[in-house]
């Protein structure tokens, strides 16, 4: 198994471009995530979803939205980038049950100039 | 709401000796509280989890960590530090509606040969 999968890896946007990451998990869960990094604030939330088909707001969630046609499939979208999303996003999933813990994706770095 | 504090930014601990990595939570209710490890330019890997049952909860990597109620606390522990064991570490809490995660902001472990 994959796990948690995130392409691209890195990128470098001008502001007001757009652009969409994707996560990618082949462990069959229920639960995917959209978190960004950035330094001294730990990670922040900034949209999930419960299922295929539907998504939610999370902490942060201004300027990002977010589909999930398949259960597979989680993606992240910037429609017009601005500097203060320079960040690293990490996409995460989790399956049903009393487990809890999320798997993570390895990231990807983004930088908007 | 829930939440996790991390005091210390920055622990460092001789190779060999035993090392703590503090936390404390508020929450409402129960509290399913998590211990993740982030490497340079990697995701987060999930140590330990405790849910419920013995208050001293054993992990990954000789990692433990030991819950207390009456001081809300949820420290990390490691008998003997291993220079590989240098990392970003986060404590999360589970959001008791959701299957979200609240993280610290993170504390850098070094251990010094």
């Amino acid at each position: 198994n994959a796990g948690v999968t995130q392409t691209p890896k890195f990128r470098v946007l001008k502001t007001g471009q757009s652009m969409t990451l994707l996560c990618a998990q082949d462990m069959n869960h229920e639960y995917m995530y959209w978190y960004r990094q950035d330094p001294g604030m730990g990670l922040r939330l900034i949209h999930y979803s419960v299922g295929e088909g539907t998504t939610a707001k999370g902490e942060v969630p201004d300027g990002y939205n977010v589909s999930r046609l398949k259960k597979q499939n989680f993606l992240l979208g910037l429609e017009s980038a601005a500097p203060s999303q320079t960040s690293v996003y990490f996409c995460a999933s989790t399956g049903q049950g009393r487990s809890y813990e999320q798997y993570f994706g390895p990231g990807t770095r983004l930088t908007v100039t | 709401a829930q939440s996790v504090a991390q005091p210390e930014d920055q622990v460092n601990v001789a190779e060999g000796n035993p090392l703590t990595v503090k936390c404390t939570y508020s929450v409402s209710g129960n509290p399913y509280l998590f211990w993740y490890v982030q490497y340079p330019n990697r995701g987060l890997q999930f140590l330990l989890k405790y849910i419920t049952g013995d208050n001293l909860v054993k992990g990954s990597y000789g990692f433990e960590a030991e819950f207390n109620k009456s001081q809300t606390s949820f420290h990390l522990k490691k008998p003997s530090a291993l220079v590989s064991d240098s990392a970003l570490y986060f404590c999360a809490v589970r959001d008791t509606g959701a299957n979200n995660l609240f993280f610290g902001t993170g504390t850098r472990l070094t251990v010094i040969p």
